[in-house]
């Protein structure tokens, strides 16, 4: 039972426009949830988190929207660069120090 | 945030051999996990490993195939032992950044078994 989803394996956008990346989640116990961005050959590396208090947060060009009663959030990349091309994997976790659950990622092509 | 540095990066073992991988952390941490990424798949947690005590493991790992050291607070290791094709993957270790309240990843091994 995948408690993380992310049902897009693939998206494609133009340089400029706004990448869009979702991820649904199952466990309502989820408080804590992260974005990584990963290139092949390196480990993730950590773009931007939400608790469970807000219902966004931004960090320059990245926005995450979090959706409570939907278990629903969303990763927004404006403008989007060549350089954001990607997997990208949404996370969870509960609160404290434990280990995050990871959707099977989607991977963002920016054309130029 | 914590540093990490994973080794060997790459490796191509033959079946039936075993291979570890160390995570040397450049500062204390309580917890370090283990995760796999199979081809095409998500990151998936391989166990948790504390220090002075036996690892935990996920449903569908075991110690025999995956031992794990835990010396001190700045290391462990992961063996894949006995491996078979099967075992070809990514293996990271992970460590809670606490300054940005993520998750320090190690650059990761990419394991070929033939």
């Amino acid at each position: 039972d995948q408690q993380v989803k992310q049902n897009s394996p693939s998206l494609s956008v133009q340089e400029g426009r706004i990448s869009i990346l979702n991820c649904d989640y199952t466990n309502s116990m989820f408080d804590y949830f992260l974005w990584y961005k990963k290139y092949p050959a390196e480990g993730p590396t950590f773009l931007i988190s939400i608790s469970s208090i807000k219902d966004k947060n931004e960090d320059g060009r990245f926005t995450v929207f979090l959706n409570k009663s939907a278990k629903h959030l969303s990763l927004h990349i404006v403008p989007s660069q060549p350089g954001d091309s990607a997997v990208y994997f949404c996370a969870a976790s509960v609160a404290g120090n434990t280990p995050l659950v990871f959707g099977k990622g989607t991977r963002l092509s920016v054309i130029a | 945030s914590a540093v990490i540095s994973q080794k060997p990066s790459r490796d191509i073992c033959q079946r039936g051999t075993s291979l570890t991988i160390q995570c040397q952390v450049d500062s204390q941490v309580t917890m370090m996990f283990w995760y796999r990424q199979q081809p095409g798949q998500s990151l998936t947690l391989i166990a948790t490993a504390n220090q002075g005590s036996e690892a935990t493991y996920e449903s569908g790992f075991v110690i025999d195939k995956f031992p794990i050291s835990r010396p001190n607070l700045t290391f462990s290791t992961l063996t894949v032992s006995n491996m078979s094709p099967e075992d070809s993957s990514i293996y990271l270790c992970s460590v809670e950044a606490r300054e940005r309240y993520g998750y320090t990843f190690g650059s990761g091994t990419r394991l070929t078994v033939v």
